[in-house]
């Protein structure tokens, strides 16, 4: 099972500021097949990139996707107030589809 | 607009069964494989498995095999995610998913969601 460990758990920020958001994988992940997904409180996640770097429909520009390997990165340029969420990176490249444990970015 | 909506919420007792539906529209059911991921209470998320609707294959995550079934219904496009033995940790909400599109491109994203069917197991 590739194991996905994302860091770190808790990101405090100010509107404004900029926010990195890293993901591991235990094993190589084909870019292809590599998503992040926002989730706000009490809603249902939200696809936001995938292939490692695409933005999905409607998602700003202020998020870029990068990385590629077992190293990936969410980057969110300039925090607008509605970006406060959780943030989990995904692989579909081998059975079992596994998730990162989250990272909460938080307004300080 | 592709929507997926989800049957609504359960109280099971332990030892039961629970079947969760997913109405897809939109989009051509027997194209994409429908995936199953829960999320328990303040936890992440879980990925359960994938259905297949036009050939009816599945792909379980070891931990629920043997619990879990997943079906479809292509003539009315909708998904089925069973669960039995129910215990209390399996309390949490139940998203469905479009997965895997099954003609080229072979994307593999999910997305959209359904809007998630919660599930509390207790006596």
């Amino acid at each position: 099972e590739i194991v996905l460990t994302q860091s770190p758990g808790t990101l405090s920020l100010s509107p404004g500021e900029r926010a990195t958001l890293s993901c591991r994988a235990s094993q190589i992940v084909s870019s292809v097949y590599f998503s992040w997904y926002q989730q706000k409180a009490g809603q249902r996640p939200r696809l936001l990139i995938y292939s490692a770097s695409s933005r999905a429909t409607a998602v700003p520009d202020r998020f870029t996707g990068s990385g590629s390997g077992t190293d990936f990165t969410l980057t969110i340029s300039s925090l607008e107030p509605e970006d406060f969420a959780v943030y989990y990176c995904q692989q579909s490249d081998r059975s079992p589809w596994t998730f990162g444990q989250g990272t909460k970015v938080e307004m300080k | 607009q592709v929507q997926l909506v989800q049957s609504g919420a359960e109280v099971k007792e332990p030892g039961a069964s629970v079947r969760v539906s997913c109405k897809a529209s939109g989009y051509a059911f027997t194209s994409y494989e429908i995936n199953w991921v829960r999320q328990a209470a303040g936890q992440g998320l879980e990925w359960l498995g994938w259905m297949n609707p036009d050939n009816g294959n599945t792909d379980y995550t070891m931990k629920f095999q043997g619990r879990i079934t997943m079906t479809g219904n292509p003539s009315i496009s909708t998904a089925y995610m069973e669960l039995n033995s129910l215990r209390s940790d399996d309390t949490a909400v139940y998203y469905c998913t479009r997965g895997r599109r099954l003609v080229a491109p072979g994307t593999r994203w999910l997305d959209p969601w359904g809007q998630g069917s919660l599930v509390i197991v207790s006596s």
